[in-house]
């Protein structure tokens, strides 16, 4: 079974930093892009950041670039995001999903249950 | 960047009708467009790839058409459980989601 369990959210002032982590099994996770999409409070969803298989491609949404940094480790089977330089509008539910390039029109298959980031003073 | 519009923000419908929503795309993306549910509280779940593939284990009720920049994901039978928000997203670009449309009881 596909499991994607994330980790690290919580309460941060503005400016302060934060590492999310994403926890996968029940797949070759070595073998998928990998991605973290945000949630605003009442709000729709947001792609933030993917990254390729091995880490050599890095895309960002344009709001977070030079802020956050996304990153992995295929032997712990892990998906990370540095956030620095917190602002109040990124405060979100911040979900991992698997990115399946294999199917056409290229999905988010699977999904985590989200973590809470909150930036307020 | 490709912008994702739908056409309602929500809209009431009740068990037993046919529901249709639409979502359009700003410039051509072919059919690289997915469907997915969100109930509240949770994460969202894909429910229609590439236009118009079903994703394992969801139900023959739910489908999708389209292609270019206009889509449609129609339910043909609302059940009690597919009241949610239902999100659109290209993968033709920088990856986008529309807004989404709630769909509550009439």
């Amino acid at each position: 079974e596909v499991q994607l369990v994330e980790s690290g959210g919580g309460l941060v002032q503005p400016g302060g930093s934060l590492r999310l982590s994403c926890a996968a099994s029940g797949f070759s996770f070595s073998n998928y892009w990998m991605s973290w999409v945000r949630q605003a409070p009442g709000k729709g969803l947001e792609w933030v950041a993917n990254i390729k298989q091995d880490g050599s491609e890095k895309y960002y949404v344009d709001s977070v670039k030079g802020r956050f940094t996304i990153s992995r480790d295929n032997a712990k089977k892990s998906l990370y995001l540095q956030m620095n330089s917190l602002r109040a509008e990124d405060t979100a539910v911040y979900y991992c999903a698997r990115e399946e390039r294999a199917a056409e029109g290229m999905p988010f298959d699977y999904w985590g249950q989200g973590t809470l980031v909150t930036v307020s003073s | 960047d490709i912008q994702m519009t739908q056409s309602r923000s929500s809209l009431s419908a009740s068990v037993g009708d046919r529901v249709t929503i639409t979502c359009r795309a700003s410039q051509s993306i072919s059919n690289y467009l997915n469907w997915y549910q969100q109930k509240p509280g949770q994460a969202p779940k894909l429910l229609i790839y590439a236009a118009s593939s079903l994703q394992s284990g969801v139900p023959s009720r739910f489908s999708g058409s389209g292609s270019g920049t206009d889509f449609t994901l129609t339910i043909s039978s609302l059940q009690p459980e597919d009241f949610a928000t239902y999100y659109c997203q290209q993968s033709y670009g920088t990856l986008t989601f529309g807004p989404g449309t709630k769909v509550d009881i009439k």
